[in-house]
């Protein structure tokens, strides 16, 4: 158990589905990412905030629209997705942003299928 | 866009051999560099946080050394156990402020 909950743990949607991944952190870290795993590729950072602000949009397409209300929740609103987007989305946390001591806790992960 | 290298991709060893593999990186600015373990169906976890050449890290049988100057890194696991099949990931860093960039990890499966 790392301290970092995603839901849903298995998501399948059409191209024209709405659809929402949650994270949720309990360790009181002030920066959250999420990251996206394809088949046969390393983990792809894809946003990052840093007190509840974006610091970081890694030239994702806009139909991956994220979402920090607090601190302790971050949400990735997908919608009009392709199928190349099947893939298992991370989120992580750690204490802070860029320190080199601050390892980063991981949820369990999404795994996406667009169909 | 940072090349964060790891090799081998995988790795079949049988239990109780002791095995070791690398994670490259460029030499020319370091940050920090992060080693972490990811169990099929679970979350990656940190394993190891490395910020000074020549650190040497160990936690049980698996161990890491950092070599800043020459851009590596070795994860070293002595006498493998089932139960260290995972993939293994680094991940690097140069600067302060920037972000960390994975590796694509090394798929270590160890036979009973």
């Amino acid at each position: 158990e790392t301290g970092v909950t995603q839901t849903p743990r298995h998501l399948v949607m059409g191209m024209t589905n709405k659809k929402s991944l949650k994270c949720e952190q309990h360790l009181g870290h002030n920066a959250m990412y999420w990251y996206k795993q394809s088949a046969k590729k390393p983990l792809e950072l894809m946003f990052v905030y840093s007190l509840e602000e974006r610091v970081e949009n890694n030239s994702v397409p806009s139909r991956f629209s994220p979402e920090c209300p607090n601190s302790s929740h971050l949400f990735l609103h997908l919608h009009t997705l392709q199928p190349e987007d099947s893939a298992l989305y991370l989120c992580a946390s750690s204490q802070d942003r860029g320190g080199r001591r601050n390892e980063q806790f991981f949820g369990p992960g999404t795994r996406l299928t667009v169909l | 866009i940072l090349n964060v290298e790891q090799s081998p991709q995988s790795l079949h060893v049988q239990e109780g051999d002791s095995t070791n593999f690398t994670c490259s990186f460029p030499s020319s600015n370091f940050y920090a560099l992060h080693w972490y373990r990811w169990e099929t169906a679970k979350s990656p976890e940190a394993l190891f946080v490395m910020t000074l050449n020549g650190d040497e890290k160990k936690k049980g049988r698996i161990s890491a050394t950092l070599n800043t100057k020459e851009g590596y890194s070795y994860l070293y696991i002595k006498g493998s156990q089932p139960e260290d099949s995972a993939t293994y990931l680094c991940a690097f860093n140069p600067s302060y402020g920037q972000n960390f960039v994975f590796g694509p990890g090394t798929r270590l499966s160890v036979l009973p």
